[in-house]
């Protein structure tokens, strides 16, 4: 079966660290890797995707994820969080098939001033 | 920029009615989805549609229905709403698979609470 298995559901972080949310996916949603971010009382949007090519991925506020096969990991990573990255993030996958993606329950980053 | 647009952001009714949900897209897109999003429990699909007149179930469809007779619009129904029914309601679409990765974008949520 397709999953996505995000395997923190809270990170607590103080501000200027470093943060690494932790995204495991199964090989049939491989193709096409996502994260998502949502801000209290929004939907949520893009942050960065991997499609094909480099492994490594960024998105434009200084966030990367490294796609990394044999471990089947999307992890999410940014050098120095900032108060406002405060937010719950979402790992996604899905296949070449036009089917829905998978989503990961969610990690809800909380960064500490 | 893709607008995915929900038609309530907070929506209050009674056990027993009929509720309507509204999803618009503006970017043609010929998928498009309804999520319903609780605490600790994710995103959990209700039904999904390919295209016009066209829905597919998906991981908890009872209790809702869905409409979709014009491309842009997809609306989710809950036939008779019940409490267990309150919940943040997400409206997603996509285009098919091709070089972009289908990516999905969304509305910014219904949050709706049955009294």
């Amino acid at each position: 079966a397709q999953s996505v298995t995000q395997l923190d559901s809270q990170v607590p972080v103080f501000e200027e660290a470093p943060v690494e949310l932790r995204c495991n996916y199964s090989s049939s949603v491989s193709v096409y890797l996502f994260w998502y971010v949502q801000y209290p009382n929004q939907g949520l949007q893009l942050l960065l995707k991997y499609l094909s090519g480099s492994t490594l991925v960024e998105s434009i506020n200084g966030f990367e994820a490294e796609f990394n096969k044999s471990q089947t990991s999307f992890h999410l990573r940014k050098p120095s969080v900032h108060i406002s990255d405060t937010a719950e993030y979402f790992c996604a996958g899905g296949n070449s098939g036009n089917t829905p993606l998978v989503f990961g329950k969610g990690t809800r980053l909380s960064v500490i001033a | 920029d893709v607008k995915v647009t929900q038609s309530s952001r907070y929506l209050v009714k009674r056990t027993g009615e009929k509720v309507f949900l509204e999803c618009v897209q503006d970017m043609d897109h010929e998928n498009m989805f309804w999520y319903r999003q609780d605490p600790g429990l994710g995103l959990r699909l209700i039904y999904f549609s390919y295209d016009v007149k066209m829905k597919e179930k998906g991981d908890i469809p009872e209790g809702y229905s869905v409409s979709r007779e014009k491309k842009e619009r997809f609306s989710l129904i809950l036939e008779s709403a019940s409490t267990n029914q309150t919940s943040m309601y997400l409206c997603a679409s996509s285009p098919p698979p091709d070089r972009r990765g289908r990516a999905q974008h969304f509305g910014d949520g219904t949050r709706l609470s049955i009294l």
